[in-house]
């Protein structure tokens, strides 16, 4: 069963800052994070590993609690160019790959 | 440049009609897949391979046939389309660190509709 995103949609002005949670119902041992522009690929931000682990770069940053199955995508100060559809992912099984439910930002000038 | 590339970009077949979209990628990676993307549903995982002649079925299998003969090439066989089939298809390749997966890179995309 695929990660699910809260919340699934958000509208923000420039300069505000958003929360992006990603909850598994299977234990997660690492999970990514993709932004996605519409009608083009996914782009990689972010990987965290297992053990409580926060990472970040410029004004986007990142969680990750094992024990509680759940990843937290953190933007700051949000830019114009944040806008996006953003989507955690995970290693599930044996390999097989899983994308979550995915949250649309929207960032106004 | 390290690069995944994917031909077609876009694709207009009829029902039935075989289909191949190539994948290629250049960093010498283990790990590729196929995923689709469809308004709602999100990206899912067709089909992935840990390595040459090493494939296995993701969420969405059905209808779909892959194979990995060469490390660097990962095509995408359609053997009868249908419609149902209408999709964005991404091809992704990335490495494996011990038990957890590295970088994901994906390919520019390949839009397909099948009449």
């Amino acid at each position: 069963q695929q990660p699910v995103q809260s919340p699934q949609a958000v509208i923000l002005r420039e300069g505000e800052d958003a929360v992006i949670n990603c909850s598994s119902s299977k234990a997660l041992y690492s999970v990514h994070w993709y932004r996605q522009k519409h009608g083009e690929a996914p782009v990689f931000l972010m990987i965290l590993l297992k053990g409580g682990e926060q990472k970040g770069h410029d004004k986007i940053s990142a969680s990750f609690n094992e024990k509680k199955q759940q990843s937290s995508l953190y933007l700051t100060a949000s830019q114009l160019s944040y806008s996006g559809t953003y989507f955690c992912g995970t290693v599930s099984g044996t390999y097989k790959y899983i994308f979550g439910t995915g949250t649309r930002l929207k960032v106004l000038a | 440049e390290a690069q995944v590339t994917q031909n077609p970009r876009y694709l207009i077949t009829v029902t039935g009609k075989k289909l191949t979209v190539t994948c290629s990628q250049n960093m010498n990676h283990e790990y590729m897949s196929w995923y689709r993307q469809d308004p709602g549903l999100g990206l899912r995982q067709i089909y992935y391979s840990m390595n040459v002649e090493v494939t296995d079925k993701g969420d969405v299998p059905e209808g779909y046939k892959v194979s990995r003969k060469e490390k660097r090439n990962f095509p995408l066989i359609l053997e009868s389309p249908s419609p149902n089939q209408t999709s964005l298809y991404f091809c992704a390749s990335s490495s494996f660190g011990g038990v957890y997966q590295e970088t994901q890179y994906f390919g520019p995309g390949t839009r397909l509709l099948v009449l």
